[in-house]
């Protein structure tokens, strides 16, 4: 299986800040990884698939770069709804594999 | 509109064995495959498999050989998750999601596992 390596576990921000995720892949996945946030109780929303393309209706503070191995997950402005848990995604294989997600949090 | 519709709560004992449904609605059943996923109590989500809403081939992750099975029914638009020899770790919600072109972009509202003795 490819394997995904998520970080920070966790942070914390205030609003306004400028928030950075990474994944990192095990082997080249060249653009599938996707970006979901999840609210507690709720189901995953996604943000950003094939790493870099915005899904409908998700804010433009919300941005995915990277490719091959090394995905960043970007929040330009992070506001007060995104205080959440983000997971990334590879879709590349046949075997799918989630981060661990990492928990944004207020400071 | 497209929907996913999963079956409601269940309670097994350990070593049981649980089916959980997914009825999809809004779409060619046939043109998508279906994946399911879990999520235990503050933990993160996990990939467990997926299958092919046409022609029913299906695939699952290592983690779960042997314990579980994915099937469907083109005629009731339905798929299903079989999760046997239940242990306490399976206490979970599971979610079935529909994958268009590489990307889970429907989710079902999650039904939620409980394996205790």
């Amino acid at each position: 299986d490819i394997q995904v390596t998520q970080s920070p576990a966790s942070l914390s921000a205030s609003v306004g800040d400028r928030v950075t995720i990474t994944c990192r892949t095990s082997q080249s996945i060249t653009k599938y990884l996707n970006w979901f946030q999840q609210k507690p109780g709720k189901v995953p929303e996604l943000l950003i698939y094939e790493a870099s393309n915005l899904q409908s209706g998700v804010p433009s503070r919300f941005s995915g770069s990277g490719s091959g191995t090394d995905f960043t997950l970007t929040i330009s402005s992070l506001q007060p709804e995104d205080f959440a848990t983000y997971y990334c995604l590879q879709s590349y294989s046949t075997l799918w594999t989630f981060g661990q997600g990492t928990k944004v949090e207020i400071k | 509109q497209v929907l996913l519709v999963q079956s409601g709560a269940e309670v097994k004992k350990p070593g049981a064995s649980v089916r959980v449904s997914c009825k999809a609605s809004g779409y060619t059943f046939t043109s998508y495959a279906l994946h399911w996923v879990r999520q235990a109590p503050g933990q993160r989500l996990e990939w467990m498999g997926w299958i092919n809403g046409g022609n029913g081939n299906t695939k699952h992750s290592e983690k779960f050989q042997g314990r579980v099975t994915i099937t469907r029914d083109k005629s009731a638009s339905a798929a299903y998750m079989e999760l046997s020899s239940l242990r306490s770790e399976d206490t979970a919600v599971y979610y079935c999601v529909r994958v268009v072109n590489s990307v889970m972009d429907v989710w079902g509202q999650g039904t939620t596992v409980t394996v205790s003795s």
